[in-house]
């Protein structure tokens, strides 16, 4: 199984701030084929199940802010959120779609300081 | 917009299967992969596995033994079955669409709770 590594647990950012959560997989999820890396990155609030931020690493999905940004290849990414609102206070998650079984990392702790 | 929704049981006993349904509406179950995902409480999330619509399947290998999904094309539905259950089973259950079989997770379902306790 690959394994996703976040970093840091939790995080707390003043409004309008950039907060930086990393994520870091056990091996390479860069497809050399068609050179796309296979990694997502879901927004959970409480109570709620995970909402689809961003697809291919650095795809945002439609409708989300683009303050949301994302970065990184092979094995090492990043998801800035660009200036801080206070409705971004959730649990951010990666995950790994390159191979089964899909794996995610153990969520950020996004709070506002 | 496909939407899903999750039904079954919110309490099983130890030993004994959970079973549960995802309702899929406003598009057809003969398209995407349909997943399961499970959150136990105040943890992160674990992928259990998929179906597709033809009745092919993939499974967590760490869950393999106890799972089986299956699906119901005329009522747009699919199922989670998970044997000898313990309180370890205890979790937020989700289901899910991907496009493919390796592919990010959306829509979701709103998740159902299942408990298993005595």
């Amino acid at each position: 199984d690959i394994v996703m590594t976040q970093s840091p647990d939790s995080l707390a950012v003043s409004l309008g701030e950039r907060a930086t959560i990393n994520c870091k997989s056990s091996q390479s999820v860069l497809y050399s084929s068609n050179n796309n890396n296979y990694l997502a990155w879901y927004q959970q609030k409480p109570g709620q199940p995970p909402k689809l931020l961003l697809y291919w690493a650095s795809t945002r999905e439609s409708g989300v802010p683009d303050r949301f940004s994302g970065s990184g290849s092979g094995t090492d990414f990043t998801l800035t959120i660009s200036s801080l609102q206070a409705e971004d206070v959730a649990v951010y998650y990666c995950q790994q779609y390159y191979s089964l079984p899909h794996t995610f990392g153990q969520g950020t702790k996004l709070e506002i300081k | 917009q496909v939407q899903l929704q999750e039904s079954g049981p919110g309490l099983v006993k130890p030993s004994e299967t959970l079973s549960l349904t995802c309702t899929v509406s406003g598009g057809s179950i003969r398209s995407f992969y349909w997943n399961w995902i499970r959150q136990p409480p105040g943890k992160g999330l674990e992928w259990i596995g998929y179906i597709y619509y033809s009745g092919i399947t993939n499974y967590n290998p760490s869950l393999m033994s106890r799972v089986t999904m299956s699906v119901d094309t005329s009522k747009n539905q699919f199922s989670l079955k998970l044997s000898s259950v313990t309180a370890a089973d205890t979790a937020v259950y989700y289901c899910a669409t991907a496009a493919e079989a390796y592919n990010w997770f959306g829509p979701w379902g709103q998740g159902i709770l299942v408990t298993v306790s005595s």
